[in-house]
């Protein structure tokens, strides 16, 4: 199956700083979700980004499909960002089945 | 008006009991998925429903059996508990198979 890598595992920022999570993926995909699942366990739709580049407030994400990386970037960063923050892909043979990568853990200090 | 809902949103259960947990989306979206994450937070999809037809169907224990009595329910029963099953469980919606998930907000169950 397809392989979905995210780095770094886990991240520790001081609120206002800037950060910029990858996502390396084995294999051609039809879809890209950015998801951040704060420390209460809810899981938010930050992005649906199968290519290009798209931007949303502090935060935007970028695809390339042809080089199987997708990379989201958090500018100024703020305490409310800390969570896990999940790449998901799908094939484009296997639709309505995403894999997620294990996460990056983002911790933004005060 | 949540989008995606779960009942319940704990469930502490014993060993080799049987239980349910329900999934409803106002969305009006036509799939409908359950995923688990385990202690490590990995996410795993189990299943995959479009318009009522389950579409995806991963390597999990015939224990577990989903039910759609229509586009806007998914529910997922467990037979036969066992420690393993310990997880949260999250349900999900998208307009189609190919869409922008949108998350419920999890079921915790705890297997003693």
């Amino acid at each position: 199956g397809i392989q979905v890598e995210q780095s770094p595992p886990d991240l520790i920022l001081q609120e206002g700083a800037n950060s910029t999570l990858r996502c390396n993926f084995s294999d051609s995909v039809n879809n890209l979700q950015w998801f951040h699942q704060n420390p209460w366990g809810q899981l938010i739709n930050l992005f649906y980004i199968p290519s290009g580049t798209k931007q949303n407030g502090r935060l935007s994400a970028t695809t390339v499909a042809t080089e199987r990386y997708s990379l989201l970037y958090i500018s100024s960063s703020q305490t409310t960002d800390s969570g896990v923050y999940f790449c998901a892909v799908e094939l484009y043979t296997n639709a309505g089945k995403s894999t997620f990568g294990d996460g990056t853990t983002l911790t933004v200090k005060p | 008006d949540t989008a995606v809902s779960q009942t319940p949103k704990y469930l502490v259960t014993q060993m080799g009991n049987d239980k349910s947990i329900k999934c409803e989306q106002n969305l009006g979206h036509d799939t409908m998925y359950w995923y688990k994450q385990d202690s490590k937070k990995f996410l795993k999809i189990m299943f995959s429903y479009n318009n009522k037809e389950l579409i995806i169907n991963e390597t999990v224990p015939n224990r577990f059996s989903p039910k759609s009595p229509d586009k806007a329910h998914l529910n997922l029963h467990i037979n036969s508990l066992e420690l393993g099953d310990s997880a949260v469980y999250f349900c999900a919606s998208s307009q189609d198979r190919r869409g922008h998930q949108f998350f419920g907000p999890g079921t915790r169950l705890t297997v003693l």
